[in-house]
């Protein structure tokens, strides 16, 4: 069984810190995806990573895939209060897919202005 | 309409009766999903569904019960639940199943409670 570990569980820091969010594995994904829910909707896509090492940036967000592809970070630098959600990652085996996405238990971020 | 809609958003229901969850997708996406989120776990595949045949049914009890009659619709029938069911039901699609790069969109989900 794939399992993702996301740290840390709660994170509350003010308006224009930077922080860093984590997710590991012993298992080695094919792809890994980064997810943003705020209260009442569905998760909305940010980021896939495909290859090892491989880094992607969104505007103040920066996603870094792990060489053995692994483990996975999200770094927000100056972060606003928009940014305030529950931030998932999601593994995709090597299958032909019909295992689905494995989702880490996710980071519940609160940015105070 | 675009991207995934879920219908009804929130729903109670006793431990007796029968509802059905909806799920609609206008992105002409092959494969439907149904996961489980509830608190304190990470999201749990339900149903797979590609090009309207299901290929995954995850250890899930038969009082939940999925069909797909189409490519853009899918349902989750349920009966007899009880309360530890109680959760936020999302539906998501993806262009093809084996092609996950593109992401999940997923809809908003139907918060149920089972009373």
């Amino acid at each position: 069984t794939q399992l993702l570990e996301q740290s840390p569980q709660f994170l509350s820091i003010q308006e224009g810190e930077n922080l860093t969010v984590y997710c590991n594995s012993s298992s080695v994904f094919s792809s890994l995806q980064w997810y943003r829910q705020e209260p009442g909707e569905g998760p909305v896509l940010l980021v896939t990573v495909v290859t090892g090492g491989e880094v992607k940036k969104l505007k103040r967000l920066t996603f870094q895939f792990g060489d053995a592809r692994k483990d996975s970070s999200l770094h927000i630098t100056a972060a606003q209060p928009g940014d305030t959600g529950l931030y998932l990652c999601a593994g995709a085996g090597s299958g032909g897919g019909a295992d689905g996405l494995t989702f880490g238990k996710g980071t519940h971020l609160i940015i105070q202005p | 309409e675009t991207g995934v809609t879920q219908t009804p958003r929130h729903l109670v229901m006793g431990m007796t009766n029968k509802k059905s969850l909806k799920c609609e997708q206008h992105l002409g996406h092959n494969a439907m999903y149904w996961y489980k989120q509830s608190a304190k776990k990470p999201l749990e595949l339900m149903f797979v569904y590609s090009l309207e045949e299901r290929v995954e049914n995850n250890s899930v009890p038969s009082r939940f019960s999925p069909e797909c009659p189409n490519s853009s619709h899918l349902f989750l029938h349920l009966h007899t639940l009880q309360p530890e069911d109680s959760a936020l039901y999302l539906c998501a699609s993806s262009q093809s199943m084996a092609d996950r790069g593109g992401g999940y969109t997923f809809g908003s989900g139907t918060r149920l409670t089972v009373v």
